[in-house]
């Protein structure tokens, strides 16, 4: 059980455009997802909070307007990034923690972004 | 806000050695803590996650403590394998644990066969 998939798991795209990630708890009702960036050879650093229903809370220093999150529904999350440019090439991961569940975060694939 | 250190940053041992990874965060009042393995390019496997109320887990080869106390946390792994050859991260959470994790850097680490 408990498991979570993202899709895609990797995309490259233009300067430019608008790039959608989803994020689906597969088994559970996940209230709360988080998202992640991992640029190359350094830690996972958490972007934002994403409660079903509300507005996702953002970290310091990530743009809301850039990194559109949407969490309509207990089982699906999506991370837009907007305009990407080559600085935003990461390693997205996404991670679902159940209702009532505040021990443990399940972790996604990831998917992986290159912008070029 | 919690921050999270490991010690080393990588490191590279023979094949059967026993080996400790070394964890520290700032927040004594830490939910719960998460060790995890990463593979180049992948994404993350959970290993081991100890409560607050715990002093250690154990899976396998590999055993994990934590002393808010001092802030520490250690991955203990026995006999280790080439196929243990992997980054590991250490994880802690806060806020009741309805925060996200903060993750430390990482230690990579190389088992020699």
């Amino acid at each position: 059980g408990a498991v979570v998939s993202q899709h895609p798991s990797r995309v490259i795209c233009k300067s430019g455009t608008s790039v959608k990630i989803e994020c689906r708890s597969l088994d559970f009702q996940a209230t709360t997802m988080f998202w992640y960036r991992q640029f190359p050879k350094q830690s996972l650093m958490l972007m934002a909070t994403s409660n079903e229903g509300s507005k996702a809370t953002y970290e310091q220093g990530v743009e809301k307007d850039k990194f559109l999150i949407n969490h309509a529904s207990l089982t699906l999350s999506t991370l837009t990034v907007t305009s990407a440019h080559p600085e935003d090439s990461s390693f997205y991961i996404c991670s679902a923690m159940g209702a009532g569940g505040r021990n443990t975060q399940y972790f996604g694939p990831g998917t992986r972004l290159t912008v070029l | 806000k919690q921050e999270v250190t490991q010690i080393p940053a990588a490191l590279s041992v023979p094949e059967g050695e026993n080996l400790v990874l070394n964890c520290s965060f700032t927040d004594s009042a830490i939910y719960n803590l998460q060790w995890f393995r990463q593979d180049p390019g992948k994404g993350l496997t959970s290993l081991l996650l100890i409560q607050s109320s715990q002093r250690e887990q154990t899976s396998g080869r590999l055993n994990a403590s934590l002393d808010k106390s001092s802030g520490r946390s250690t991955l203990y792994i026995a006999a280790s394998q080439p196929g243990d050859s992997a980054t590991y991260l250490c994880a802690g959470s806060s806020g009741g644990g309805a925060d996200g994790l903060t993750f430390g850097k990482g230690t990579h680490l190389i088992i020699q066969p």
